[in-house]
């Protein structure tokens, strides 16, 4: 299968900073890339739709100030948490998909902590 | 995009079969029916999909019923790794997955 890969892994940061996650599709052109969070125990919750040159599309409640997405490229995406505060605290999971296929492909996750 | 209803939770043992059901009553003619699973601390993982046939592939099969109201994931042997969460979704065309709960499956040694 396709191989999505997410950088870093994890990351510890101080509040009010900001963090961004690489999403990179290694070995297919990514049309669309999607951004979800995750919090312990829950399911994944869809942040935000993104296609290549193209804003990206919020999901409702996501603020787009506070994650800004850029999918400049047909091989990476990249979501920036600005100001985080501890409350961003969450396992962050991109994913990507080719033009006409229906299967996502999922990277291993971001652990983001906030002190 | 139609609801999904699966268990909660499944219990195996290793090396026997597995069936994880699915309902999806108000799935439309579009729908296609998407099968990921996410095992802890990891990414979900591409597990199956299919429309209206059932389908096979190297790690599972997908029986669909012929109203296409429900659908079943095999697992034709479980194994430890098979032990994860498994999520039914439906998606229109190309649409984005939207995640529920899923089903917990517990597989014994």
């Amino acid at each position: 299968g396709a191989v999505v890969s997410q950088h870093p892994s994890w990351v510890i940061c101080k509040s009010g900073t900001s963090v961004k996650i690489e999403c990179r599709s290694l070995d297919f052109q990514a049309t669309t890339m999607f951004w979800y969070r995750q919090f312990p125990k829950q399911s994944l919750m869809l942040m935000a739709t993104s296609n290549e040159g193209s804003k990206a599309t919020y999901e409702q409640g996501v603020e787009k100030d506070k994650f800004l997405i850029n999918h400049a490229s047909l091989t990476l995406s990249t979501l920036t948490v600005t100001s985080a505060h501890p409350e961003d605290s969450s396992f962050y999971i991109c994913s990507a998909r080719g033009q006409y296929t229906h299967t996502q492909y999922f990277g291993p996750g971001t652990r983001l902590t906030v002190l | 995009d139609a609801k999904t209803t699966q268990p909660n939770s499944m219990e195996s043992n290793e090396e026997e079969p597995v069936h994880l059901p699915c309902n999806h009553s108000t799935i439309s003619g579009t729908d296609y029916i998407h099968w990921y699973r996410q095992l802890p601390s990891q990414g979900p993982e591409y597990v199956i999909h299919g429309l209206t046939s059932n389908v096979n592939n190297r790690m599972a099969s997908l029986a669909i019923a012929e109203d296409r109201k429900s659908s079943t994931l095999i697992l034709h042997r479980a194994t430890l790794r098979d032990a994860a969460v498994y999520y039914c979704i439906l998606t229109g065309g190309y649409n984005k997955l939207i995640f529920g709960a899923g089903t917990r499956l517990a597989v014994h040694p």
